[in-house]
């Protein structure tokens, strides 16, 4: 069945260290690809979204590119800092109700 | 964007009582609404979709009398844990999609309510 993989946290890096969070796919259909944070305490937001092979979708400083060859949509950011901090999901959906969502992974960024 | 705010953000009750979790689209109609549950440091697990005037699709091995799910408007649902007990203690979560939207729709997340049951 349609699945979301996402690397195992936590990552821990020091401030304006490159961040790569790794999500593979599987999916019958064609999805289209999300990413959500999660700050503690709090629900999850969109953080950037790709909806066909190729797009690159891109907020706050972070990117992700749908990879249809490689089922991948891997989430990137040049320089993180403490504020970004949080708990990162990736999910699909493939235009039902329902989406798939990650295991997540915490980011831990140190001063 | 849309937002949907859920309430209360937490309670705490005793076992044996019952809880009622508001979700609430604030500027848009959300025909259908999903209650999804985390558990620490777990993903999010799909409970139900609340569909406006008809009865919510729980997922399997969901409790329908355990967690019963209202949606009487088209910016209200509800979630209400009956009899609650410790197993219940969890990050409840609400979220909904703007009406229209399909493939590229994205979900819009309450805040969330963590119910800690005594």
């Amino acid at each position: 069945g349609d699945s979301v993989t996402q690397m195992e946290g936590p990552v821990t890096l020091s401030e304006e260290a490159f961040l790569t969070i790794n999500c593979t796919y599987t999916a019958t259909g064609y999805p289209s690809l999300f990413w959500y944070v999660q700050y503690p305490g709090e629900g999850l937001q969109l953080l950037l979204k790709a909806t066909k092979a190729d797009d690159k979708g891109s907020n706050k400083g972070f990117e992700a590119t749908y990879r249809k060859e490689t089922t991948s949509f891997h989430l990137e950011k040049g320089s993180v800092q403490v504020s970004d901090s949080a708990v990162y999901f990736c999910a699909q959906t493939t235009g039902t109700y329902k989406y798939i969502f990650g295991t997540g992974t915490r980011l831990k960024v140190l001063a | 964007g849309a937002v949907v705010s859920q309430h209360p953000s937490r309670v705490i009750c005793k076992s044996g009582t019952s809880v009622k979790i508001e979700c609430r689209s604030l500027d848009f109609q959300a025909t259908t609404m999903f209650w999804y549950r985390q558990f620490p440091k777990q993903s999010l697990m799909l409970m139900a979709t609340s569909n406006e005037g008809s009865k919510a699709t729980y997922e399997q091995g969901v409790e329908k009398d355990k967690f019963l799910i209202n949606h009487a408007s088209l910016t209200l649902s509800t979630l209400t844990v009956t009899s609650a007990h410790p197993e219940d203690s969890s990050f409840y979560i609400c979220s909904a999609r703007v009406f229209g939207s399909l493939n590229t729709g994205e979900l819009f997340f309450g805040e969330g309510s963590r119910l800690t049951v005594l």
